[in-house]
């Protein structure tokens, strides 16, 4: 069925290093993409959107692509710091949004 | 600015216990509403949704209802809890205006003991 799924559901990185994180979806239909960032025990935070009319979109040393040719959607963030260690999630926008499993960053020193 | 509030923070409570999460937004009116549920380790599953004062909409067949006596105040709540009840939730809210972005309160971590 339509989802919206993760190809990774833990990554680990050295501090500095660039991360990139990696979502799937199935439906074409959708024309809005999300990803947040959720901490433990705390509400997902807004990290970055972008409209299925982009390829890209970047903010502050997070940048998201979407390729529609393959249904893919990453988020890169550069220079990662031990404060990116979080569950990050994609979801997609097709009247609600609906939220991919979740894909856990670690950072190491 | 806009802020969402939850409570209570955490909640244990026994088997067949009834319970009411409270959720209320400021700096807002007429926003749409949502209750999520999340267990440990998972992501995001959609309990209901409100677009104005008494309209709710249920995602999933469950234990659960929700309210919204007021604009800005949505309600969970359960008559008897279940085991399979126990998660994190989460309330959100969101421009009414077709904006998918979705701003998260803080969540209530529930134990059904």
């Amino acid at each position: 069925g339509e989802s919206v799924g993760l190809h990774l559901p833990t990554l680990s990185v050295q501090e500095g290093d660039n991360s990139i994180i990696n979502c799937a979806y199935s439906n074409s239909a959708s024309d809005y993409f999300i990803w947040y960032k959720q901490e433990s025990g705390k509400g997902p935070q807004f990290i970055i959107d972008i409209r299925s009319n982009m390829d890209k979109r970047q903010g502050q040393r997070v940048t998201v692509l979407l390729n529609k040719t393959v249904k893919h959607l990453s988020l890169q963030i550069a220079a990662t710091q031990p404060g990116d260690s979080a569950v990050y999630f994609c979801a997609e926008g097709r009247g609600k949004l609906i939220f991919g499993a979740g894909t856990r960053l670690a950072v190491h020193p | 600015s806009q802020t969402i509030h939850q409570w209570p923070a955490t909640l244990v409570q026994p088997v067949g216990s009834p319970l009411s999460l409270e959720c209320t937004v400021e700096g807002t009116s007429n926003p749409n509403l949502y209750w999520y549920r999340q267990a440990a380790g998972r992501g995001l599953q959609l309990l209901f949704y409100s677009v104005g004062i008494g309209q709710i909409s249920s995602e999933v067949p469950q234990n659960l209802s929700a309210s919204r006596p007021q604009d800005r105040q949505f309600i969970l709540s359960s008559k008897k809890l279940l085991l399979s009840d126990s998660g994190f939730y989460l309330c959100a809210w969101s421009q009414a205006s077709g904006d998918y972005e979705q701003y998260f309160g803080p969540g209530t971590r529930l134990t059904v003991t």
